[in-house]
């Protein structure tokens, strides 16, 4: 079975400075990764995801996380960051082999706080 | 706009009261999902179903159930409440597909206290 750890659960972090949050996946067959992110009283929503080809892959809001099969990591990174990111980001991750469906696995969730 | 809708935000149940949460999804999507989210623990999957009439348990599947009778709604059941299901309560669903694509779209939560 797969798993998706996130090492850090909280993230303080000076507006404008850059990020990462962490994720590691274990499992001994192919998956497809993905971060989610949820704002405050609001119900989580798709941020990326790496499905095959580039192992970068960018939101539409300047994050980007990186694929490292070696390492077995999905870090998401935003290179300076806003109020508005301030959130929790859950890291998921399924088989390849989940044929039509989207049984996610999700980590514990790194919640971001952007101190002004 | 897509939309997951569940019913009721925040709800107070007592110990023993049978609990229904509904979900409904305006997007003809096949799958659907309950989810609970606990602080430190994440996103658990409790069940979810591929189709109408048909259900799997995902990782914490005790002492709920759900019934789906209808593509759009997909109902969890607690039969018997106790304190140790106060937690947020997340329903998503999904377009089937022929592999995943990850995207899933989720309500914005029911907050269950039962006391």
């Amino acid at each position: 079975a797969q798993s998706v750890t996130q090492l850090d659960s909280q993230v303080p972090v000076f507006e404008e400075a850059p990020v990462e949050l962490r994720c590691n996946y274990s499992s001994s067959v192919s998956v497809y990764l993905f971060w989610y992110v949820q704002y405050p009283n609001q119900g989580l929503q798709l941020l990326l995801k790496y499905l095959s080809g580039s192992t970068l892959v960018e939101s539409i809001n300047g994050f980007e996380a990186e694929f490292n099969k070696s390492q077995t990591s999905f870090h998401l990174r935003k290179p300076s960051v806003h109020i508005s990111d301030t959130a929790e980001y859950f890291c998921a991750v399924t088989l390849r082999s989940n044929f039509g469906n989207e049984k996610l696995t999700f980590g514990t969730g790194t919640r971001l706080t952007i101190i002004p | 706009d897509v939309k997951v809708t569940q019913s009721s935000r925040y709800l107070v149940k007592r110990t023993g009261e049978k609990v229904f949460l509904e979900c409904v999804q305006d997007m003809d999507h096949e799958n659907m999902f309950w989810y609970r989210q606990d602080p430190g623990l994440g996103l658990r999957l409790i069940y979810f179903s591929y189709d109408v009439k048909m259900k799997e348990k995902g990782d914490i599947p005790e002492g709920y159930s759900v019934s789906r009778e209808k593509k759009e709604r997909f109902s969890l059941i607690l039969e018997s409440a106790s304190t140790n299901q106060t937690s947020m309560y997340l329903c998503a669903s999904s377009l089937w597909n022929r592999g995943p694509t990850g995207e899933l779209f989720f309500g914005e939560g029911s907050r269950l206290t039962v006391l």
